[in-house]
């Protein structure tokens, strides 16, 4: 079945550092990718986006994220966090089943940031 | 403009009442999407609308019945909810539904008691 996962359901980084965010995906093609950020109460904004061609690719809020097919993984980076970056962070998965396309979300993970 | 609104953004209903979510686009998109989330939880699919029609309803209990009166338009009308009904309604709009990206309202946040 098709899964996403994040395996990290809390991060805590100090402001400043940089951060990393795992997602994991099972699917037997390559599927598209997303990844989404939420802030307490509101809705998800997308960070960015994974179709095709480069592998890395540049989002908003100076935001990156790297597909590798190998690992089946699309990590998001960041260089230099700031403690506006506190929220929760969702990969997505945009693939068709039976027929269908649909979004299948990772669990989530949390961030915290230490001033 | 890539904005979904989404009204209200609070909601406080008895279990016997009936009320409304009302989502709004004005990005030319064809397809509209509710969503439900649970604190602390990813957002689960409740309705897909394709050019107006409904095209996935994931199983949901009658006592959400959502509305596409027009392609801007998508309401959830409620009726006789219960309290683990409450959550956060999220509404969501995409190009089509083909694999593109979906770009989400700010969400009603609903408490049923």
């Amino acid at each position: 079945a098709q899964s996403v996962t994040q395996p990290d359901i809390h991060i805590t980084v100090s402001e400043g550092a940089s951060l990393e965010l795992r997602c994991n995906y099972s699917y037997g093609a390559t599927p598209y990718l997303f990844w989404y950020v939420q802030s307490p109460g509101q809705g998800l904004q997308l960070l960015l986006k994974y179709f095709s061609g480069d592998t890395l690719v540049q989002g908003i809020k100076g935001f990156e994220a790297e597909f590798k097919r190998s690992q089946s993984s699309f990590n998001l980076r960041k260089p230099s966090v700031h403690w506006s970056d506190a929220a929760e962070y969702f990969c997505a998965v945009g693939l068709v089943t039976s027929g269908t396309y649909k979004y299948i979300f990772g669990t989530g993970t949390r961030l915290k940031v230490l001033a | 403009d890539t904005e979904v609104t989404q009204t209200p953004k609070h909601l406080v209903m008895g279990m016997t009442n009936k009320k409304s979510l009302k989502c709004e686009q004005h990005m030319g998109h064809r397809a509209m999407y509710w969503y439900k989330q649970k604190a602390k939880k990813p957002p689960e699919l409740m309705f897909v609308y394709s050019y107006e029609k409904l095209s996935i309803n994931e199983s949901v209990p009658s006592r959400f019945s959502p509305e596409c009166p027009n392609s801007s338009l998508l309401n959830l009308h409620l009726h006789a909810l219960q309290p683990e009904d409450s959550a956060l309604y999220l509404c969501a709009s995409s190009r089509d539904r083909a694999a593109h990206e979906q770009y989400f309202g700010p969400g009603t946040r609903l408490t049923v008691t």
